[in-house]
């Protein structure tokens, strides 16, 4: 049983470049969470994502962006990058709605904005 | 973005040695969860807290709901050195609209052998 799985691993872009990272979520997970992790310290809650619509927001920008599709799986776009917006990016994934708190988080994916 | 003040920050112990670590918050929380993160690898989930003053075990690991909602503790007994890891308390507040998680700034913790 594949637990949440993220892609790519490792992204290194420019300033004001865009990105697009990756989540598929835990076999039988039907909501799928973003979160910001900067050096030293503890994840940021991006987003949220239950039958593919956005149900709430952290303090993030609109450069910050998702999507949801059918099969559960999601995706992360950030524009106009800044240097700050070098960080690990988590997925995260839960069962039977938007209300569970038992995440499952995927390894991440590391962004390095140059 | 909110963070939860966790303390201490972190702690070089040897093995065998108990650990204790608490977590609090300004906010009342409704459910508490404590996590591990190793090097290259997103949170674990070790112990899941609902109740203020519930007391819940995982082998070697316990934690508590603090009686005012606002602040959670985690002991490890006997450490070994397979529990080095960075422990993130997190919390999910009271009539939140999703699942939605703030985190602790986390606790690292070294053990040698």
């Amino acid at each position: 049983d594949a637990g949440v799985t993220q892609s790519p691993t490792h992204l290194i872009k420019t300033r004001g470049q865009q990105v697009t990272l990756r989540c598929s979520p835990k076999s039988g997970h039907d909501t799928v969470s973003w979160y910001q992790q900067a050096l030293g310290q503890g994840p940021q809650f991006i987003f949220q994502y239950y039958e593919e619509e956005e149900r709430q927001r952290g303090n993030f920008p609109d450069r910050f962006s998702g999507h949801q599709f059918p099969n559960y799986s999601s995706e992360l776009n950030v524009n106009a990058l800044l240097l700050g917006d070098s960080a690990l990016y988590l997925c995260a994934s839960s069962s039977l709605g938007p209300f569970n708190e038992k995440l499952f988080f995927g390894s991440g994916t590391q962004l390095s904005v140059l | 973005g909110q963070q939860l003040n966790q303390s201490p920050q972190s702690m070089f112990i040897q093995e065998g040695e108990d650990v204790s670590m608490n977590c609090t918050s300004s906010s009342i929380f409704n459910t508490w969860l404590w996590y591990k993160q190793e090097p290259g690898e997103g949170p674990v989930l070790l112990i899941a807290l609902y109740k203020a003053g519930e007391l819940t075990s995982n082998g070697r690991l316990t934690a508590q709901f603090g009686i005012t909602r606002k602040d959670s503790f985690l002991n490890i007994s006997a450490s070994i050195p397979s529990d080095v890891g960075i422990y993130f308390c997190a919390g999910q507040l009271l009539g939140g609209a999703t699942n939605k998680l703030i985190f602790g700034t986390g606790t690292l913790l070294a053990v040698q052998p």
